[in-house]
């Protein structure tokens, strides 16, 4: 079965390190994002994909980066990790192809601490 | 103005009762409407989407969409305590957006026995 997937699903960091959370798709979906979860704040999108190449900020992406290199993968980095950056992180896929279907299907989630 | 604001509730509901959970969105021009659960600690899970004024019904699921009034609305007939959850409405503004949603901060339901 197709799926999305995040790894690791926990991660405690120190801040100041480089920190890599990964997201696999296997539904081959054109679209790709990152959101992080905070009380108070509900989703907030740091970037998104829409293909292989393609990247694009989302309304909080200081401090973070993506690259898409295929059509299964979005790594999301946080280059010097900072306590403000402590949240659950999802990543979602869709299928990016007409308006009135295009929908997101979300992975299990990332909970970071950064210490 | 946020793009889609709900009411953070909570809502609470007796078991076998209707919950109403509302969302208005800013854009006029949004095409499609989406409406997502999130139990605690779990990430969110699509229940349905709607783009046509009027209702869509799905099981004990039906939602509702007024484009004059840029309103959706979700209903749950014969509420369970297993509908307990937060749930988020998203929005598709289509055009150069196409297939990213934006969320609402979500409405917490809960249903009690």
């Amino acid at each position: 079965d197709a799926e999305i997937t995040q790894s690791p699903r926990h991660k405690i960091t120190e801040t100041g390190r480089q920190v890599t959370l990964a997201c696999h798709q296997t539904w081959n979906h054109n679209n790709m994002f990152w959101y992080r979860q905070d009380l108070g704040h509900g989703l907030r999108l740091i970037h998104y994909s829409y293909g292989v190449q393609d990247t694009n900020k989302g309304e909080v992406s200081d401090g973070y980066s993506v690259s898409r290199s295929n059509t299964e993968d979005l790594p999301l980095t946080l280059e010097s990790a900072a306590s403000s950056q402590t949240s659950v992180y999802f990543c979602a896929s869709g299928p990016g192809i007409a308006a009135s279907t295009d929908t997101q299907y979300f992975g299990p989630g990332t909970r970071l601490t950064v210490l | 103005q946020k793009e889609v604001e709900q009411n953070s509730g909570p809502l609470s509901v007796p078991e076998g009762a209707i919950a109403s959970l509302n969302c208005t969105y800013s854009d006029r021009g949004s095409q499609s409407f989406f409406w997502y659960r999130q139990y605690s600690g779990k990430s969110p899970e699509l229940i349905m989407f709607i783009y046509s004024n009027g209702d869509k019904e799905d099981g004990r699921f039906t939602a509702q969409l007024n484009k004059a009034s840029q309103y959706v609305s979700l209903l749950i007939r014969d509420s369970q305590p297993s509908d307990s959850a937060t749930y988020l409405c998203a929005v598709n503004r289509g055009g150069s957006t196409l297939g990213r949603l934006y969320f609402g901060r979500g409405t917490q339901l809960t249903v009690w026995p």
